[in-house]
């Protein structure tokens, strides 16, 4: 059970204007979510996090919004950058002494020069 | 300050064969997780160890297993090996896994033919 979805492989997105990544999550428990970043050939690289606490988390031209009624989060990057091409994870986690990251399939987003 | 390491970071093994990999975690960084990543499954949670307990366990067979040292040095190992293996083994640390960021390392390629 996918209890971490990103529905959409891929995006392609002009350079300048809005990426705007989806993820949804079926366990109630998470309260504590995270993007990453991966490029071929390297590991994934952290990007930002949202705590179940807020609904927006900004850093520079990465924000993400959190939805939790509807367990729904999204990662906008404005304005894209060609260098914004990788694949992007989506995370989750839920507070606990055990506590693991639940990671999504990714999505491959491409920003057209 | 020095990320995470992991080697061997290619390896070629045959059906039946074992397999060791290693990992060196973040200066100070206590807990180190483990996950494999194969095509279009995303990455799936192996084990996580803190001061040298497995702390939390995926849903992977019992020929994954692992352990770490007291420098939390951590190494996971498959034996067996079945052409299913194959894929990307990362290796990720945390100050204490609970709720902070991980880091990854850059994976170790494993093929088995």
């Amino acid at each position: 059970d996918q209890q971490v979805k990103q529905n959409s492989p891929s995006l392609s997105v002009q350079e300048g204007r809005i990426s705007i990544l989806n993820c949804d999550y079926t366990n109630s428990m998470f309260d504590y979510f995270l993007w990453y970043k991966k490029y071929p050939a390297e590991g994934p690289t952290f990007l930002i996090s949202i705590s179940s606490i807020k609904d927006k988390n900004e850093d520079g031209r990465f924000t993400v919004f959190l939805n939790k009624s509807a367990k729904h989060l999204s990662l906008h990057i404005v304005p894209s950058q060609p260098g914004d091409s990788a694949v992007y994870f989506c995370a989750a986690s839920n507070t606990g002494a055990n506590s693991k990251l639940t990671f999504g399939k990714g999505i491959t987003l491409s920003v057209r020069p | 300050k020095a990320g995470v390491t992991q080697t061997p970071r290619y390896l070629i093994k045959t059906r039946g064969q074992q397999v060791t990999l290693s990992c060196s975690p973040i200066s100070g960084h206590r807990s180190v997780s483990w996950y494999q990543q194969t095509p279009g499954q995303g990455l799936q949670f192996l084990f996580e160890y803190f001061s040298e307990t497995q702390r939390n366990k995926g849903n992977f067979p019992g020929r994954f297993s692992g352990r770490q040292f007291s420098n939390s040095r951590s190494e996971m190992n498959v034996s067996t090996l079945e052409l299913g293996d194959s894929a990307l083994y990362l290796c990720a640390s945390s100050l204490d896994g609970l709720r902070n960021t991980i880091y990854f390392g850059e994976g170790s390629w494993l093929t088995v033919v």
